[in-house]
């Protein structure tokens, strides 16, 4: 079936820094994926929805230049979390529509 | 807001216990319900999308219902085995490939 492959599963990194989270559809084209983000004991949170070729669309209250999404290609999305601070640690976890939703396993951020 | 809940938050049985679970989601503007099972350090996996009022699904030991007039499925799983172990989530989906929205999950421990 369907896969994402999503990188890191976890990384840990200085305040102040970036980090890059990439999605990868493996065996299909997305042309659309969405980024969620999970806090601890509570839902996954839509983030933004990146389309390739064009601009993603946020969510309200997502810092657009905080959560910098690229769509490069039908087969690659990408969330860089720039600036990182301690209060963006979180569980960042990717979805792609194929014939339902292919998710990825998930990116566990910790910022010091 | 749309808000999709669960219940209940956590849930252990012991092997052989069969249990059930609760979605409840926005009835107005619904298209589709998704259930999926997500083990740790995995990705989500999808077990059922339901359409239509009425809809019952079955796959194994596990089935679903769903009523889109009053706005709830159930999740049934029959003779809990510990590889069934896992969080259960629901997802609402309004529009086709729109977004979707999650519930919190229920978090199922069964004891051998």
């Amino acid at each position: 079936g369907a896969v994402v492959s999503q990188h890191p599963s976890w990384v840990i990194c200085k305040s102040g820094t970036s980090v890059k989270i990439e999605c990868r559809s493996l065996d299909f084209q997305a042309t659309t994926m969405f980024w969620y983000r999970q806090f601890p004991k509570q839902s996954l949170m839509l983030m933004a929805t990146s389309n390739e070729g064009s601009k993603a669309t946020y969510e309200q209250g997502v810092e657009k230049d905080k959560f910098l999404i690229n769509h490069a290609s039908l087969t690659l999305s990408t969330l860089t979390v720039t600036s990182a601070h301690p209060e963006d640690s979180s569980f960042y976890i990717c979805s792609a529509p194929d014939s339902g939703y292919t998710f990825g396993s998930g990116t566990r951020l910790t910022v010091v | 807001i749309l808000n999709v809940e669960q219940s209940p938050q956590s849930l252990h049985v012991q092997e052989g216990d069969s249990t059930n679970f609760t979605c409840s989601f926005p009835s107005s503007n619904f298209y589709a319900l998704h259930w999926y099972r997500w083990e740790t350090a995995k990705s989500p996996e999808a077990l059922f999308v339901m359409t239509l009022n009425g809809d019952e699904k079955k796959k194994g030991r596990i089935s679903a219902t769903l009523n889109t007039k009053e706005g709830y499925s159930y999740l049934y799983i029959k003779g809990s085995q510990p590889e069934d172990s896992a969080t259960y989530l629901c997802a609402f989906e309004k529009t086709s490939y729109d977004k979707v929205i999650f519930g919190p999950g229920t978090s199922l421990s069964v004891i051998p």
